[in-house]
C-alpha cells in the first residue's frame, strides 16, 4: 500500500537557517503529493503540494519538488523565521476515484531567535 | 475561506460514558468529512470517511459500534465515542472536501479527548 517516510525530528535551528525536511514515498501511479502544516493548537493548513512529476510546489518561502526518480518531495526553506515553529507533515494521494490521504508521521520544527 | 471548525477543543470525561464530537464546514459545502486519529509523535491515522447523506465507510480495524459517525448536512458531521474507555483517549481531527475543490482538504483544529 502507499506510504510515506518523514525523517526523524525533532529539528531546532537558529532563525534565518537553512531547512531541508526529508520526505520519500511509496505509491503505485502518479500520485499527488502534499506538504501540510500545524501550527499550535490550530489544525492542519495544506502548505503547498505537487500534482506531477518536476512539479515544484511554492509557498511562504517554502518549495518542493517532485522526484519521481527518487520519489522524494523534500522541503526546504532558505531562511527560517520564529514563526515557522511548527509540525510539517508529508501526505500523498494515490490515484483512483477513492484515494485518500495517506500521512508521514510529522515532524517538529523549532526555530530560535 | 474554507474553515472548518470542531467542538470541543478539549473533553475529559469518565470511562463508560459517551462523548460527541462536533466537525462544521462554515463557510463552504462539505461533500465529504473525514476523521482522524492522531497518536503523540505519530502519523494521522484515517478512522473513516462520511458523505453527506449515507453511511461512513470505516478503515479497516475501525469498530463502527464504537465510534459513530453521522453526516446529516452538507456542513456538520459528528463522532460519537460511544462507552469510551481509557485507551479511547487520543487527538481526533475531522477534515472536509469542498464540493467545488475535490483535490484540497481543510482540517478543523482538533478535539482532545482524555477518558479517566
Amino acid at each position: 500500500g502507499d506510504s510515506v517516510t518523514q525523517m526523524e525530528g525533532p529539528v531546532t535551528l537558529s532563525e534565518e537557517a537553512f531547512l531541508t525536511i526529508n520526505c520519500t514515498y511509496t505509491a503505485t501511479g502518479y500520485p499527488s503529493l502534499f506538504w501540510y502544516v500545524q501550527y499550535p493548537g490550530e489544525g492542519l493548513q495544506l502548505l503547498l503540494k505537487a500534482t506531477k512529476a518536476d512539479d515544484k510546489g511554492s509557498n511562504k518561502g517554502f518549495e518542493a519538488t517532485y522526484r519521481k526518480e527518487t520519489t522524494s518531495f523534500h522541503l526546504e526553506k532558505g531562511s527560517v523565521q520564529v514563526s515557522d515553529s511548527a509540525v510539517y507533515f508529508c501526505a500523498l494521494r494515490g490515484t483512483g476515484a477513492n484515494s485518500k490521504l495517506t500521512f508521514g508521521k510529522g515532524i517538529t520544527l523549532s526555530v530560535r531567535p | 475561506g474554507a474553515v472548518v471548525s470542531q467542538h470541543p477543543s478539549r473533553v475529559i470525561c469518565k470511562s463508560g460514558t459517551s462523548v460527541k464530537i462536533e466537525c462544521r464546514s462554515l463557510d463552504f459545502q462539505a461533500t465529504t468529512m473525514f476523521w482522524y486519529r492522531q497518536f503523540p509523535k505519530k502519523s494521522l491515522m484515517l478512522m473513516a470517511t462520511s458523505n453527506e447523506g449515507s453511511k461512513a465507510t470505516y478503515e479497516q480495524g475501525v469498530e463502527k459500534d464504537k465510534f459513530l459517525i453521522n453526516h446529516a448536512s452538507l456542513t456538520l458531521s459528528t463522532l460519537t465515542v460511544t462507552s469510551a474507555h481509557p485507551e479511547d483517549s487520543s487527538f481526533y481531527i475531522c477534515s472536509a472536501m469542498a464540493r467545488w475543490y475535490q483535490e484540497t482538504q481543510y482540517f478543523g483544529p482538533g478535539t482532545r479527548l482524555l477518558v479517566l
